[in-house]
């Protein structure tokens, strides 16, 4: 069992907009701006797509935004494209003897 | 070229040794705080260990805790982890990953292909 909780699933169609969600607590999450987000195409690498909440890389679309409220920290894309899908991933610092916790990842399916 | 490269997985038996590499090219090695993330089969990331860029700072998962030894070497643009006491639970791709901060970010902006361990009898 993962320490941050996502769904397992999340779909749409082109162009619509979706929100994947990364519960946590108050020693991860909800205590610190460290937050980040991670897409992963099948047999790639990951790639980090938000970091401290909600800042992004330089080279990653706008489309993707992060947010977060009390122990729980959003992904949201917009304007969906085919290319988005793809497994995503939340990671925090935890105040725990764990320093990071990932969620167990949610396969975004575009339609 | 900015990258990393990892190198050493393989097929080991449970109790056995094995040591990855992690070369980095195209930046400033030294500057960074790096890191072992690694995915089981069909699972999801799971953080490994942390290395300050000046070898000050090492933290572990508790599952690899006083098996694993995250190392580095600045003057070779090298990361290193040493896996002893080996279990079938430790059976994943290992990415070598890097952190902008030079203590922590806790993030990773770069991240090599990785390199994949089996442990199996």
């Amino acid at each position: 069992q993962s320490a941050l909780t996502q769904p397992a699933s999340v779909s749409g169609s082109p162009g619509q907009s979706i929100t994947i969600s990364c519960t946590g607590t108050s020693s991860d999450v909800g205590g610190y701006n460290y937050v980040s987000w991670y897409q992963q195409h099948p047999g790639k690498a990951p790639k980090l797509m938000i970091y401290e909440v909600s800042n992004r890389p330089s080279g990653v679309s706008n489309r993707f935004s992060g947010s977060k409220s009390g122990n729980t920290a959003s992904l949201t894309i917009s304007g969906l494209q085919a290319e988005d899908e793809a497994d995503y991933y939340c990671s925090s610092y935890t105040s725990s003897s764990t320093n990071v916790v990932f969620g167990g990842g949610t396969k975004l399916t575009v339609l | 070229e900015v990258q990393l490269v990892e190198s050493g997985g393989g097929l080991v038996k449970p109790g056995g040794s094995l040591r990855l590499s992690c070369a980095a090219s195209g930046f400033t090695f030294s500057s960074y705080s790096m890191n072992w993330v690694r995915q089981a089969p069909g699972k999801g990331l799971e953080w490994v260990s942390s290395i300050s860029s000046s070898s000050s700072y090492i933290y572990y998962a508790d599952s690899v805790k006083g098996r694993f030894t995250i190392s580095r070497d600045n003057a070779k643009n090298s990361l290193y982890l040493q896996m002893n006491s080996l279990r079938a639970e430790d059976t994943a791709v290992y990415y070598c990953a890097r952190d902008p901060g030079a203590t922590f970010g806790w993030y990773f902006d770069l991240w090599g292909r990785g390199t994949l361990v089996t442990v199996s009898s």
